[in-house]
């Protein structure tokens, strides 16, 4: 079965700058969600999209943006780069028809320099 | 206080042996119930899902929910050793449409053979 693709799989930046995470979610899912994983910690929600409309937000710093396209897949933007921001980011996507069900990706790991 | 509290163990069980992983949660508001296993640098996996209190059995796998008591547990029979994961509990409440997830710290377990 299909499941949710995330890109790029690890990326490395230096501090102050941006990346751009990608997030495809399972066929006929149109509802996508962020959440970030510090080392040793549990996943924290950043934001979710429903339809392509933001429909909850979290704990997101300003310095991120996301935003959800027509064929449902997502982008988290993070700019000015901070150490803090070295995390896993994983994406996860749900059918409005069982929304409380959430299908985690494999997730982008990000270490900022 | 966290609203969601996981023993983050470490646990080690023998092969054969029956697992239980608890959590207990705060907010009243949280409906939806979930555990999660995640291996190491994976993206979660949804095990078990439930909206009720009482049991709920897949497999090897019961999940069980006392919402009285705001606890919610997950029993493993017969742990093989490819059980050895971290496991999540996660619980949600709608707010605005979305279903964002709050997690427990994750609960690593072993199964030696």
């Amino acid at each position: 079965a299909a499941g949710v693709i995330q890109s790029p799989r690890h990326l490395i930046k230096e501090k102050r700058e941006t990346a751009t995470l990608k997030c495809y979610p399972i066929p006929r899912h149109d509802t996508v969600y962020w959440y970030q994983q510090g080392p040793g910690q549990d996943p924290q929600f950043l934001i979710s999209f429903y339809e392509k409309m933001q429909s909850d937000k979290g704990s997101i710093p300003d310095r991120f943006s996301a935003q959800q396209f027509s064929d449902y897949h997502s982008e988290l933007n993070m700019s000015s780069l901070e150490l803090g921001d070295s995390a896993l980011y994983f994406c996860a996507s749900s059918p409005r028809s069982m929304a409380d069900t959430q299908y985690f990706g494999p997730g982008t790991r990000l270490t900022v320099l | 206080q966290k609203e969601v509290e996981q023993d983050p163990g470490p646990l080690s069980v023998p092969e054969g042996a029956i697992v239980s992983l608890n959590c207990t949660y705060s907010n009243s508001a949280f409906q939806y119930f979930m555990w999660y296993r995640q291996y190491s640098r994976k993206g979660p996996e949804l095990l078990m899902y439930t909206y009720s209190s009482g049991n709920k059995e897949d497999g090897r796998f019961t999940a069980q929910v006392d919402k009285s008591s705001k606890y919610i547990s997950l029993f493993i029979r017969d742990s093989q050793p490819s059980d050895s994961a971290t496991y999540l509990c996660a619980m949600s409440a709608v707010r605005g449409g979305s279903y964002q997830l709050t997690f427990g710290k994750g609960t690593k377990l072993s199964v030696i053979p």
